[in-house]
């Protein structure tokens, strides 16, 4: 059973351009969780995503950024126009459940911002 | 500001001592999950102690939760090189409508042979 995949591993854009961000959950999820994670810090939520549904996207930015999870494929993260500040390791999590006891991380993509 | 803060910010330690490191909190928790993350990796679950109790053990880890002083505290016993790595803390709020999870900016362990 293949945990949660993410790619690309590593993104590098530069100012102005979109940065796609790709995430399968693990066989049987169907909640999906991006989070972001700047040097040094902790994670902070992004968004929460059921199949074709955005739950609770009270981390995500206002402008530039959204996300989806559609009936078939992988959840995707955008960013249109990344800035500098977006550069960051975005993780991906996955569970059976809302309400799940552990939720199972994917190893990230680092997004790079020349 | 996050709802679990870790201390210390960083342990350094030599192989087969102790390392402790406690996360508060502010608000009512239903669950308080531990996490560790090694260097350009994602996370691995440790642990999870629920609000009811007050200890739990997994192999060389210890847990203790005191929700009266909304705090948590992780030990590892008799640490080894590969224990080095971040560990966070994430609590869920009894006041989301779902299990949402917010994380501390964590504790780095660096464990020396």
């Amino acid at each position: 059973n293949a945990g949660v995949m993410q790619n690309p591993r590593h993104l590098v854009r530069r100012r102005g351009q979109e940065a796609r961000l790709r995430c399968s959950p693990m066989k049987g999820h169907s909640h999906v969780y991006w989070y972001r994670q700047l040097p040094e810090e902790g994670l902070k939520f992004m968004v929460y995503l059921q199949k074709e549904n955005i739950i609770d996207e009270s981390g995500m930015p206002k402008e530039r950024f959204s996300a989806e999870f559609p009936k078939e494929g992988p959840s995707i993260l955008r960013i249109q126009q990344v800035v500098r500040g977006d550069s960051a390791a975005y993780f991906c999590a996955s569970s059976p459940r809302s309400i799940a006891d552990e939720q199972f991380f994917g190893p990230g993509t680092r997004l790079t911002v020349l | 500001s996050q709802q679990g803060e870790e201390d210390p910010q960083a342990l350094s330690i030599q192989e087969g001592e102790n390392a402790t490191m406690n996360c508060s909190y502010k608000t009512s928790i239903n669950n308080l999950q531990w996490y560790r993350q090694n260097s350009g990796r994602g996370l691995v679950h440790l642990i999870l102690i629920r609000s009811n109790e007050r200890e739990k053990h997994s192999g060389r880890l210890r847990v203790t939760l005191d929700t009266s002083k909304k705090s948590s505290s992780l030990l590892i016993t008799a640490s080894r090189a590969a224990d080095t790595a971040s560990y966070f803390c994430a609590t869920d709020a009894t006041a989301d409508s779902w299990g949402k999870f917010q994380f501390g900016a964590g504790t780095q362990v660096v464990v020396t042979p």
